[in-house]
């Protein structure tokens, strides 16, 4: 069975205060990894994919890596506008379902203080 | 291009009650797929669909039925309401298989008393 798991589930920065955001895997076949921020009362905002190893993506302050085990999401001088709710997924085909399909972590809730 | 929108935004029902949830998106997705989250649990698939007129279950779909009779839309529907059904449900899509992204919509709360 397809695990995702999200360290820490809260965490709280002061506006500049750089940190990283943990997921770990366990999946046969990942096909990619996903990256989403959820902001209160929203649906999930795509980020990032990441498909191999060695892999990293950058938008704005957010830089996203990847290994055979876990992805980091690395937020760099963060602002409170950053504060939210990041999920990470991973894709990989679904034998029953004949398609390939996500598999969600409970997510990671940043704060970032003024 | 307004991507992925959810009808209602809100719904409160009683226990046994129906209700049926839209999704409608105007990418020409062909995937379309309806997930519920839960305080302290990731968002889980109820049910999706590969194409128009498509339909399969994904990891919990108790409790509920799905329809894709036009391609834009995904309908889910809640033949007897349950407390245990309240949640918030959101609606996502891709475009096809080799296209990886899903794209979600606003959710819809839904509070079953």
């Amino acid at each position: 069975e397809d695990q995702v798991t999200q360290s820490p589930e809260a965490l709280r920065l002061q506006e500049g205060e750089s940190s990283s955001l943990n997921c770990s895997y366990t999946v046969s076949g990942l096909r990619g990894l996903f990256w989403y921020r959820q902001d209160p009362g929203k649906g999930p905002e795509f980020l990032f994919t990441l498909y191999s190893a060695g892999e990293e993506k950058e938008k704005e302050r957010l830089k996203a890596t990847l290994t055979k085990k876990e992805s980091f999401l690395h937020i760099t001088a963060p602002k409170p506008e950053d504060s939210a709710t990041y999920l990470c997924a991973v894709q990989a085909w679904a034998i029953g379902a004949g398609s390939y399909q996500l598999t969600f972590g409970k997510g990671t809730k940043l704060s970032v203080i003024p | 291009n307004a991507g992925v929108t959810q009808t209602p935004k809100f719904r409160v029902l009683k226990t046994g009650q129906s209700m049926t949830l839209l999704c409608a998106q105007d990418m020409n997705h062909e995937y379309m797929y309806w997930y519920r989250q839960d305080p302290g649990m990731g968002l889980r698939l109820i049910h999706y669909s590969v194409g128009e007129g498509t339909t399969a279950k994904g990891e919990v779909p108790d409790g509920y039925n799905v329809s894709r009779l036009k391609k834009q839309n995904f309908l889910l529907g809640l033949e007897s309401a349950a407390p245990s059904q309240t949640s918030v449900y959101f609606c996502a899509s891709r475009l096809q298989e080799y296209t990886d992204t899903q794209y979600f919509g606003p959710g819809t709360r839904l509070t079953v008393l």
